[in-house]
């Protein structure tokens, strides 16, 4: 059963579509993530909502856009994509009770190809 | 600026063969050092939480470590199972729950 879990895992998209990711987890944490992995392996925050609530909004362009309906599912929709957005993107959570003592719980991954 | 630096890139080790890994951080104020695993195609896998200099942590061949400015992940008499990326991550004073991460080291043991 897994914790985190994203979709789609692969995405290969054209320059200037509007895509979206999904992301839900089943652990009960009341805070959940999107990371943005680039080509060097740098993991950098992006958004952090808790329960649904935005809490940091990293500086990222106006074209990224999270909406958490529930405080367990967290997505991700990305307008009028470009080349630069080509990365992974990793959802995580988090429990603010055990002040993340466990870190994060990630999801597998979202590879975002811009063509 | 909160910073997080890990070196090596890359380490290359023969089955068996112990080494260190290093993550130096410049912070204004650490409330949580985090290491995580993290293999091709996964997302990042928790390891260890240290808060206070002096501190250490082991699982099965890894052992961490924490000073006032750096932590060092030890990985003794490592296995091919070993290779993977390690992360470390800082949290920070008045930065809620939000992680910094450097940019890893890529380990690879050879049998």
């Amino acid at each position: 059963d897994t914790a985190v879990s994203q979709t789609p895992k692969y995405l290969v998209t054209q320059m200037g579509n509007d895509k979206s990711i999904k992301c839900e987890q089943n652990l009960g944490h009341d805070t959940m993530y999107w990371y943005k992995q680039d080509s060097k392996k740098f993991l950098k925050i992006m958004f952090s909502y808790n329960n649904k609530e935005l809490i940091i909004n990293e500086t990222v362009p106006n074209r990224f856009s999270p909406k958490s309906p529930d405080k367990a599912h967290l997505n991700l929709h990305i307008n009028s994509l470009e080349l630069g957005d080509s990365a992974v993107y990793f959802c995580a959570s988090s429990d603010s009770w055990t002040g993340v003592a466990r870190g994060y719980t990630f999801g597998s991954g979202t590879r975002l190809t811009v063509v | 600026e909160d910073q997080v630096t890990q070196s090596p890139e890359a380490l290359r080790l023969q089955e068996g063969e112990s080494s260190s890994l290093n993550c130096s951080y410049t912070v204004s104020g650490l409330r949580g050092l985090f290491w995580y695993r993290q293999d091709p195609g996964k997302g990042p896998e928790f390891l260890f939480t240290l808060y206070s200099a002096g501190e250490e942590k082991e699982k099965e061949r890894l052992k961490a470590t924490l000073t006032k400015k750096e932590s060092f992940l030890h990985i003794t008499a490592p296995k091919p199972e070993d290779s993977a990326t390690y992360l470390c991550a800082v949290r920070v004073n008045n930065a809620g729950n939000m992680l910094t991460f450097g940019g890893g080291t890529r380990l690879m043991v050879k049998p």
